[in-house]
């Protein structure tokens, strides 16, 4: 079975600051790839997502991620964070079995 | 287009009794899944299905069950709650590429108390 680690359980960022949010996985087949968001008080939103093709993938309100297969790895990042910016973030994986496996997510706390 | 639906939004429960959660996808979705959030658990997967019939189950007791309607619209079961089924209860609908996890849509989900 395929799980998702996120290393990083919370991360405190002052605005202006870069964001990079490490996502590892286990699976060694072809997978499908999600970073997901969740703003306080909202449900989750999908920010960006790689199927195949070109492995840096742009999402929305400026963020990005890079699939390095050969590091099993999805990591997602943003140039300079603003204090909207402010949710818990999952990164997930869908490996065929019709379900995703989430990581356990990263709080990223943004201060003005 | 209208989001995903879910309903209750909140509830109550004693240990010992049972609940059912409602779940509308959205227009046109075939597949809905379900998913369990808790603090130290994250997300975790509890069955998905598609016209009906369920194709996968995450590592759950009997006691959490699930259908599917012919409308797409799906309901899970929980029986003889217990403190630890506290969560908030997440469906998720999708379009269904070809045996491809594709984009799902989440909603609000129902926050489940157990007392």
């Amino acid at each position: 079975a395929q799980s998702v680690s996120q290393h990083n359980h919370h991360v405190i960022l002052s605005e202006a600051a870069s964001l990079e949010l490490g996502c590892n996985y286990s699976y060694g087949g072809t997978v499908n790839l999600f970073w997901y968001v969740q703003y306080p008080g909202q449900h989750l939103q999908l920010l960006l997502k790689y199927f195949s093709g070109d492995p840096l993938v742009k999402g929305i309100k400026g963020f990005e991620a890079e699939f390095i297969k050969s590091k099993f790895s999805f990591n997602l990042r943003k140039p300079s964070v603003q204090w909207s910016d402010t949710a818990e973030y999952f990164c997930a994986v869908g490996a065929g079995s019709y379900q995703l496996t989430f990581g356990k997510g990263t709080k990223l706390s943004v201060i003005p | 287009k209208a989001g995903v639906t879910q309903t209750p939004r909140y509830l109550i429960k004693t240990r010992g009794q049972q609940v059912t959660l409602s779940c509308s996808p959205i227009s046109g979705h075939r597949s809905v899944s379900w998913y369990q959030q808790t603090p130290g658990q994250g997300l975790q997967f509890l069955f998905e299905y598609f016209s009906e019939t369920q194709r996968n189950k995450g590592n759950f007791p009997g006691r959490f069950s699930g259908r599917q309607f012919s409308n797409s619209r799906s309901e899970m079961n929980v029986s003889t709650l217990e403190l630890g089924d506290s969560a908030l209860y997440l469906c998720a609908s999708s379009l269904d590429p070809a045996g491809e996890v594709g984009e799902q849509y989440f909603g609000p989900g129902t926050r489940l108390t157990v007392t």
